[in-house]
């Protein structure tokens, strides 16, 4: 059972690169999300799908676009990476948004040099 | 910017002791949850404790709620090795959920 899989696990980008961030689970699970971790700012969400079909703005989704491409899919693209965008980025699904437990992937840590 | 802020910040206790991470809030919740990441690993949910429940146990864990100080708690009860691992807790209101940064827990053997 492998639950929610990203790739890659790990991606050096110079500034102005694009690139895009997989993301897939095999739960039927109907809201998806991605966040990006900082040393010491905790967890920050990006963008997230409450159901196949939508998508909406997080806390911080300056310089990032996604797309729910079916129930199990949801990607993460950066279009023109900058230095400040050099974080880890998770990605997660949940059974329903807001009142079920979050379940992560393992995490693709980013660096744009 | 945050919701949750744990304290403390980080913490070290002997293999068997207790430990206790607080957790405090600034508005309404529907629910709160606890998660444990172990280094380079993602997050992994612990307990999901809602706005009208004051306790939840689950094995070693006791996480308590008091809505009225926006405040909550998490108890490991004998402590482990294999306890070693980040905690953070995570307030729900609405579709917005917030993490805050987290206590750095180390239990040494």
């Amino acid at each position: 059972n492998a639950g929610v899989t990203q790739t890659p696990k790990f991606q050096v980008l110079k500034t102005g690169q694009s690139m895009t961030l997989q993301c897939a689970q095999d739960m039927n699970h109907n809201s998806m999300y991605w966040y990006r971790q900082d040393p010491g700012m905790g967890l920050r969400l990006i963008y997230y799908s409450a159901s196949e079909g939508t998508t909406d703005k997080g806390e911080v989704p300056n310089g990032y676009n996604v797309s729910r491409l079916n129930k199990r899919e949801f990607s993460l693209r950066l279009e023109s990476a900058a230095p400040s965008q050099t974080s880890v980025y998770f990605c997660a699904s949940s059974d329903q948004i807001s009142n079920s437990p979050l379940h992560f992937g393992n995490g693709t840590r980013l660096t744009v040099t | 910017s945050q919701q949750g802020e744990e304290d403390p910040q980080a913490l070290s206790i002997q293999e068997g002791e207790n430990a206790t991470m607080n957790c405090s809030y600034k508005t309404s919740i529907n629910n709160l949850q606890w998660y444990r990441q172990n280094s380079g690993r993602g997050l992994v949910h612990l307990i999901l404790i809602r706005s009208n429940e004051r306790e939840k146990h689950s094995g070693r864990l006791r996480v308590t709620l008091d809505t009225s100080k926006k405040s909550s708690s998490l108890l490991i009860t004998a402590s482990r090795a294999a306890d070693t691992a980040s905690y953070f807790c995570a307030t729900v209101f609405n579709n917005d959920m917030r993490f805050g940064a987290g206590t750095r827990l180390t239990v040494k053997p």
